[in-house]
């Protein structure tokens, strides 16, 4: 079955650029109804929605860190990325990639999103 | 953003005990309503979306309800394996926005 790797420094320093990617194994990044996305989650607190990336590119982000946030994604290494730059302590936290499968309902237009695959998850800290 | 709010944000309970626990969201989303299990340490688990589809793998012990901005996560018969943190998700719009967690503990 599809499983996903993420892997990232560690540490960052303020004002630098995180970057993280994820490795997806047991099946094609481009294969599917599926989005690839980011959640992070700081220690002790809820769960944030980052954005995703389609195979072919295509990106949605939230609107809160849009300014902050590129994904993209390598077909041909079957993996997508994240950077996030201008980082503060706040983006201290535990980042998960997951799979989004899409159900779709042609006769209403309607598409329903659910995370049904995540990484382990990476510990990303923010420090001089 | 949508909110999402739970309620209760923790409780206790015994081994074999019925549990409900609910999400509320600030607007309709119909019936755009993802369930996950999270324990210390691991990733959030898919166990339902659109409100009340089961996923594969998971437990018939679990079964969500509910549509408009009112949901429902009831556990039929708690096993040891069920202490964890439940967190509803509104997929309704964009960005998908997660509820703060219900912590289910041992009684």
């Amino acid at each position: 079955q599809v499983q996903l790797q993420e892997s990232g420094p560690g540490l960052v320093k303020p004002s630098q650029t995180l970057s993280l990617t994820c490795i997806v194994s047991g099946g094609s990044i481009s294969s599917g109804s599926y989005y690839w996305s980011w959640i992070r989650q700081p220690a002790g607190k809820g769960l944030e929605w980052i954005g995703r990336v389609y195979s072919s590119g295509s990106t949605t982000y939230n609107p809160s860190l849009k300014s902050r946030v590129t994904m993209s994604v390598d077909t041909s290494r079957n993996q997508f990325s994240l950077r996030l730059s201008s980082v503060t302590a706040a983006d201290t936290a535990v980042y998960y990639c997951a799979r989004e499968s899409v159900v779709v309902v042609a006769s209403i237009r309607l598409y329903y999103y659910y995370m049904d695959v995540w990484g382990r998850g990476t510990t990303e800290t923010v420090s001089s | 953003d949508i909110q999402m709010t739970q309620s209760p944000s923790s409780l206790s309970a015994s081994v074999g005990a019925r549990v409900t626990i609910s999400c509320r969201a600030s607007q309709s989303i119909r019936n755009f309503l993802n369930w996950y299990q999270q324990k210390p340490g691991k990733a959030p688990k898919l166990l339902i979306y659109t409100a009340s589809t089961l996923q594969s793998g998971v437990p018939s012990r679990f079964s969500g309800g509910g549509s408009g901005t009112d949901f429902t996560l009831t556990i039929s018969s708690l096993q040891a394996g069920d202490f964890a943190t439940y967190y509803c998700q509104q997929s309704y719009s964009t960005p998908p926005t997660f509820g703060q967690g219900t912590k289910v503990e041992i009684k």
